[in-house]
């Protein structure tokens, strides 16, 4: 596709249940980024995949929080035992180069995350 | 951990100049950059600056760099009702890709 896209648009969870979130980033984009941004508040860093491998998880709150990108394309993000406070949008992005590039990371729409 | 701060609101005129005003706590930033993201939609990245730029201009947007004071500034000229959004000032680190983002500047422009 033209952009960067994430599916769902929308989700809403019951406490405790696992979510699966998905972000199919641009064609040739090998860095690939996850973030959370609440209500009011900027977008907070979560995970950073250069190809495969994640170069960066240091901002995942805890263990219940784990992303993958098996063939350095298609990223999920992956959320077991949903807590009310993880409600927010989670936003993807993905650029050309990683670090130290200048190059211009596209944002998806997001997933509204909804824990009830 | 590094921060970004943002004041949160800011109300203008149509026609008038918004000036938004971002400071930062990373030195080793490498890049700053603005991004403006209306109700409902994505992130959208306007403008960026390198480190070693003091100044940047791209059409209505002129972006500004005091490095030695980690301040940063958008100003939007001749500000239009289009203009109402949320701006939001980041910098990316050198040693990493991920951007640190502040909470976000609201611009509201009233006709």
């Amino acid at each position: 596709g033209a952009g960067v896209s994430q599916t769902p648009s929308n989700k809403v969870t019951e406490k405790g249940k696992y979510v699966e979130l998905r972000c199919d980033p641009i064609s040739g984009h090998t860095a690939l980024y996850w973030y959370r941004q609440s209500l009011g508040q900027g977008p907070e860093f979560l995970i950073y995949f250069q190809g495969t491998g994640a170069a960066d998880d240091s901002g995942l709150p805890n263990d219940r929080f784990f992303a993958v990108r098996p063939e350095g394309s298609v990223s999920t993000l992956k959320i077991q035992r949903t807590e009310r406070g993880d409600s927010a949008v989670y936003l993807c992005a993905s650029s050309l180069g990683g670090t130290g590039s200048s190059t211009e990371a596209f944002f998806g729409q997001g997933t509204r995350l909804t824990v009830v | 951990g590094e921060d970004v701060e943002q004041s949160l609101f800011l109300s203008v005129r149509e026609g008038d100049s918004s000036v938004i005003n971002c400071t930062y706590t990373d030195s080793s930033s490498t890049y700053l950059y603005w991004y403006k993201q209306e109700p409902g939609a994505g992130l959208q990245l306007l403008t960026y600056i390198f480190s070693n730029m003091d100044m940047k201009q791209d059409q209505r947007l002129t972006v500004l760099l005091n490095k030695k004071d980690k301040h940063l500034s958008l100003r939007i000229a001749d500000t239009q009702t289009g203009d109402s959004a949320i701006y939001f000032c980041a910098s990316r680190g050198g040693s990493q890709g991920n951007l640190i983002f502040g909470k976000g500047t609201k611009l509201s422009v009233k006709p």
